[in-house]
């Protein structure tokens, strides 16, 4: 059964101080794994799409990496402004189907 | 600006009423999607929807239905609305064989009392 579980629940960072969440996922057929961000109350705003292990993706201080295993998120130099809840999702080569994971709510303190 | 916009951000309905949640894009997008929110669970697929009138079940079907008569309009609904649909309530769409993922709309919170 396809499975994504993120780590940590919830993180919190002082501004500047760089850090990473975390992403397994076990999926048959990996066709593409996605990160999105998410403020509250609010719908989830797609940020990255990953395909293959070793990819790496860049936007302002996010870079998302792939493992055959999992995936990681790294924030460099965060700003309180990054505060949000970021997703994880995959999609497996059975068809249409996204399974998200929970979340990781992150909380940047000035 | 594209957009994927649901009626109502939040709604309080009542037991055993039948409720109508809306959903419309203007991307001319294949697929369509409504997911529900929960706390600690992430989001988990209800239905979707790959062309018009086309609709397949997702992973928590139960309790739900939706309509598709036109392609940018993607209907939910709560046959017979109960607490346990207390929840919040996301429709998403993307096009046929595309990995940009899937566009979001605001969400609509529903309370059922």
């Amino acid at each position: 059964e396809d499975q994504v579980t993120q780590s940590p629940e919830a993180l919190r960072l002082q501004e500047g101080e760089s850090s990473s969440l975390n992403c397994s996922y076990t999926v048959s057929g990996l066709r593409g794994l996605f990160w999105y961000r998410q403020d509250p109350g609010k719908g989830p705003e797609f940020l990255f799409t990953l395909y293959s292990a070793g990819e790496e993706k860049e936007k302002e201080r996010l870079k998302a990496t792939l493992t055959k295993k999992e995936s990681f998120l790294h924030i460099t130099a965060p700003k309180p402004e990054d505060s949000a809840t970021y997703l994880c999702a995959v999609q497996g080569s059975g068809g249409f189907k996204t399974i998200f994971g929970a979340g990781t709510r992150l909380f940047v303190k000035a | 600006d594209v957009k994927v916009t649901q009626s109502s951000r939040y709604l309080v309905k009542r037991t055993g009423e039948k409720v109508f949640l809306e959903c419309v894009q203007d991307m001319d997008h294949e697929n369509m999607f409504w997911y529900r929110q929960d706390p600690g669970l992430g989001l988990r697929l209800i239905y979707f929807s790959y062309d018009v009138k086309m609709k397949e079940k997702g992973d928590i079907p139960e309790g739900y239905s939706v309509s598709r008569e036109k392609k940018e309009r993607f209907s939910l609904i709560l046959e017979s609305a109960s607490t346990n649909q207390t929840s919040m309530y996301l429709c998403a769409s993307i096009k046929m064989d595309s990995f940009y993922g899937y566009t979001f709309g605001s969400g609509t919170r529903l309370t059922v009392v």
